[in-house]
């Protein structure tokens, strides 16, 4: 089946500027996670939904970033007034969170968004 | 909090070579590890995880144990090859009663280049 999908692939904006990023999860996963990857560095938490709510937001930077995912599918992160240090690519990722004895999570991530902010 | 750190890169080898990642952790709670693979123009693949001590994960001739007493999760490959190259991420994730700490907390990353 088809795997999580993230649009725009590339983005370029003017600082200061409203970003909206999109990701599209595997059917079924009730679990979804936003993650940023700066150049050189390992990607970063910024959020996690169990189904329409964000259960975990702790990794947003500050408050200009926002993420909705309205009807527990389909996830927008929203970014506004962005400046250069936003510039990263972004991953989405979902996965079917379910305990069997054990939690089984396993996390499958988009191919991203490159974010550029000029 | 949760951290991760593995072994800088680039590491070059040549094929066939026998392959260590080293990736030690701190975490508050027991965790669940992991290492991604990145290959070129590719997104992020699980390549294999551990959830429990003395787990030993495995996947395409890769391995990796979980040792609680030394906080490490190395990767190990006894013959890497040409297809081998890319980006190589320690993960790890805290398994809780629910909610929250559920993100993946990853290293840095090592770049491995594989040379014929």
């Amino acid at each position: 089946g088809a795997g999580v999908s993230q649009t725009p692939s590339n983005k370029v904006t003017e600082k200061g500027k409203y970003v909206e990023l999109r990701c599209d999860p595997i059917s079924g996963h009730t679990a979804l996670y936003w993650y940023r990857q700066s150049l050189g560095q390992g990607p970063e938490f910024l959020i996690y939904f169990q189904g329409t709510g964000a259960a975990d937001d702790s990794g947003l930077p500050n408050d200009r970033f926002f993420a909705v995912r309205p009807e527990g599918s389909v996830s927008t992160l929203k970014i506004q007034r962005t400046e250069r240090g936003d510039s990263a690519v972004y991953l989405c990722a979902s996965s079917l969170r379910i305990w069997v004895g054990v939690l089984i999570y396993e996390q499958y991530f988009g191919p991203g968004t490159r974010l550029t902010v000029t | 909090g949760n951290s991760v750190t593995q072994m800088e890169g680039p590491v070059t080898l040549s094929e066939e070579a026998f392959l260590t990642i080293n990736c030690t952790y701190t975490a508050t709670g027991y965790p669940s590890l992991f290492w991604y693979v990145q290959y070129p123009g590719e997104g992020l693949q699980l390549l294999l995880k551990a959830t429990k001590a003395d787990d030993k994960g495995s996947n395409k001739g890769f391995e990796a144990t979980y040792r609680k007493e030394t906080t490490s999760f190395h990767l190990e490959k006894g013959s890497v090859q040409v297809s081998d190259s890319a980006v190589y991420f320690c993960a790890l994730s805290d398994q809780g009663s629910g909610g929250g700490a559920d993100g993946l907390t990853f290293g840095k990353g090592t770049h491995l280049i594989i040379q014929p």
